[in-house]
């Protein structure tokens, strides 16, 4: 079965820092395109950063030069490094393969983000 | 950068009821849309990709249409479980990811 468990989650305190990890199962995630998207209370949803299966790494203008999107390979996971935390960071934290489609001819392939893992809270406040 | 609307934002139907939910796109997009579905504290369920394409499981009452700038997702008979809140995102203008902010559907 495809699935991604978050972990990592919890209470920090502005300015902090805070690891997030995302467990694969049933594919490898250093074959796929990965991401992070987050979801604020009550808000809606948010892309946050994408790894390329080549390992490029592109973010969100808000989170650019404090998050770092990275993996390893031999533990089948995907991280999110989050530096210099600030209240409106504060939200749910979902990571994602992005699935693509190989086969209809489209240039750039069509892609989306499917699965979804179960999310994790991160809630930044003093 | 892409901006994507939606309407209407929220929206009363009973079980039964025809829904249509629009999503727009600042600039065309093609067919680089998808659809969403997310009930309360749960994560997000893939719906419709590239515009028209039916994620495998979901219910055939899922139906989407459009190309360019303009895209809607129909549901053509709404059932208890649809109840729920729907997005559209775009992914044409990638690595950039861009959602709409949401169309909840709630019970008439």
């Amino acid at each position: 079965e495809v699935q991604l468990v978050e972990t990592g989650g919890g209470l920090i305190q502005p300015g902090g820092s805070l690891r997030l990890s995302c467990a694969a199962s049933g594919f490898t995630v250093s074959s796929n395109y990965m991401s992070w998207v987050r979801q604020a209370p009550g808000k809606g949803l948010e892309w946050v950063s994408v790894i390329y299966s080549g390992g490029s790494t592109y973010y969100a203008d808000s989170v650019k030069g404090r998050f770092t999107i990275s993996r390893d390979n031999s533990k089948n996971t995907l991280y999110l490094q989050m530096n210099s935390l600030r209240a409106e960071d504060t939200a749910v934290y979902y990571c994602a393969r992005v699935s693509r489609d190989f086969w209809s001819g489209s240039s750039p392939p069509y892609n989306w983000f499917d699965p979804w893992g179960q999310g994790t809270l991160v809630t930044v406040s003093s | 950068d892409i901006q994507m609307t939606q309407s209407p934002s929220s929206l009363s139907a009973s079980v039964g009821d025809r829904v249509t939910i629009t999503c727009r796109a600042s600039q065309s997009i093609s067919s680089y849309l998808n659809w969403y579905q997310q009930k309360p504290g749960k994560a997000p369920k893939l719906l419709i990709y590239a515009a028209s394409s039916l994620q495998s499981g979901v219910p055939s009452r899922f139906s989407g249409s459009g190309s360019g700038t303009d895209f809607t997702l129909t549901i053509s008979s709404l059932q208890p479980e649809d109840f729920a809140t729907y997005y559209c995102q775009q992914s044409y203008s990638t690595p950039g990811f861009t959602f709409g902010p949401g169309t909840k559907v709630d019970i008439k």
